[in-house]
C-alpha cells in the first residue's frame, strides 16, 4: 500500500479554472512537503506545512494541513498553462529527514 | 551555485553490465539522497547519507550501493543492471534532514536497462 495517497491522479481542466489535488496519509506527519516536477525535469519544492490547521500561500497556489495532520491539499486558482505538470506530495514520517514518502503524483493539463 | 548536479543524464546498460550514477552538492548540505522514481509510482528512497562516511538503507536498496567519502558527493553503484533497474534517478540533498528541512533535487538520470 502507498504511504501517501494523491487525489486525482490526473487532471485536466481549462485555463482559468480552479481545482484541488488532494494528499493523505494513514499515519501523522511531522512534514508535508509539497514539490512541482515539469515533464523530464527534477521536482521544485512549492512550501512545507507542518502545524496541523497551517496554510501556506504562494501566488496562486494555497496549501493546507488539516488539524490532525493526516491530509493535506494544494489549491490552484485561475489555472495557467505554467502550472502544468506534476504535483508530489512528500513527507517525513520521523521528523530526522531518513523516512521520507513520496506520493503517486498528480498529473495536471491546463489548456489554453 | 550549481545546486545539485546528476550525471549523466542519459544511460543505456545491458543486463549484468555496471554503473556509477555521479551526485554533487555545491551547499555544504549535510543530508544527501538517491531516490528512483517509476512511472505512476512516485519517488521511492533507495539510500541515504546523513554526512559524509555515513550511509543507511532506505525503502528499495537491493541492487545499489552507495559512498560518501565528501560532503559534496554520493554516487550511486549499481554492480549487475537487470531491467527492473529500469527508472529515473533522483539525487537530492538538504541542510539538517529534519523536518521542516526543504530537499533540493538534481535534473536527474535516465537509466535503461536493456
Amino acid at each position: 500500500s502507498q504511504e501517501l495517497e494523491q487525489s486525482p491522479q490526473s487532471l485536466i481542466v481549462q485555463e482559468g479554472k480552479n481545482l484541488t489535488i488532494n494528499c493523505t496519509s494513514s499515519k501523522t506527519l511531522y512534514g508535508l512537503y509539497w514539490y512541482k516536477q515539469k515533464y523530464g525535469e527534477g521536482l521544485i519544492f512549492l512550501m512545507m506545512l507542518q502545524k496541523g490547521g497551517e496554510e501556506k500561500s504562494h501566488e496562486k497556489i494555497t496549501a493546507k494541513l488539516d488539524e490532525k495532520k493526516q491530509q493535506s491539499s494544494l489549491h490552484i486558482t485561475a489555472s495557467q498553462p505554467s502550472h502544468a505538470g506534476i504535483y508530489l506530495c512528500g513527507a517525513d514520517r520521523s521528523n530526522t529527514g531518513n523516512q521520507f514518502y513520496f506520493g503517486t503524483g498528480t498529473s495536471l493539463t491546463v489548456i489554453p | 551555485n550549481a545546486g545539485v548536479t546528476q550525471t549523466p543524464k542519459f544511460r543505456i546498460l545491458k543486463i549484468g553490465q555496471s554503473m556509477t550514477l555521479q551526485c554533487t552538492q555545491d551547499m555544504n548540505h549535510n543530508y544527501m539522497y538517491w531516490y528512483r522514481q517509476d512511472p505512476g509510482m512516485g519517488l521511492k528512497l533507495i539510500y541515504y547519507s546523513v554526512g559524509a562516511g555515513i550511509t543507511d538503507k532506505g525503502e528499495v536498496p537491493n541492487g545499489y550501493n552507495v559512498s560518501r567519502s565528501t560532503t559534496e558527493d554520493f554516487p550511486l553503484r549499481l554492480e549487475l543492471a537487470a531491467p527492473s533497474q529500469t527508472s529515473v534517478y533522483f539525487c537530492a540533498s538538504s541542510p539538517r534532514g529534519q523536518g521542516g528541512d526543504e530537499q533540493f533535487f538534481g535534473p536527474g538520470t535516465r537509466l535503461t536497462v536493456l
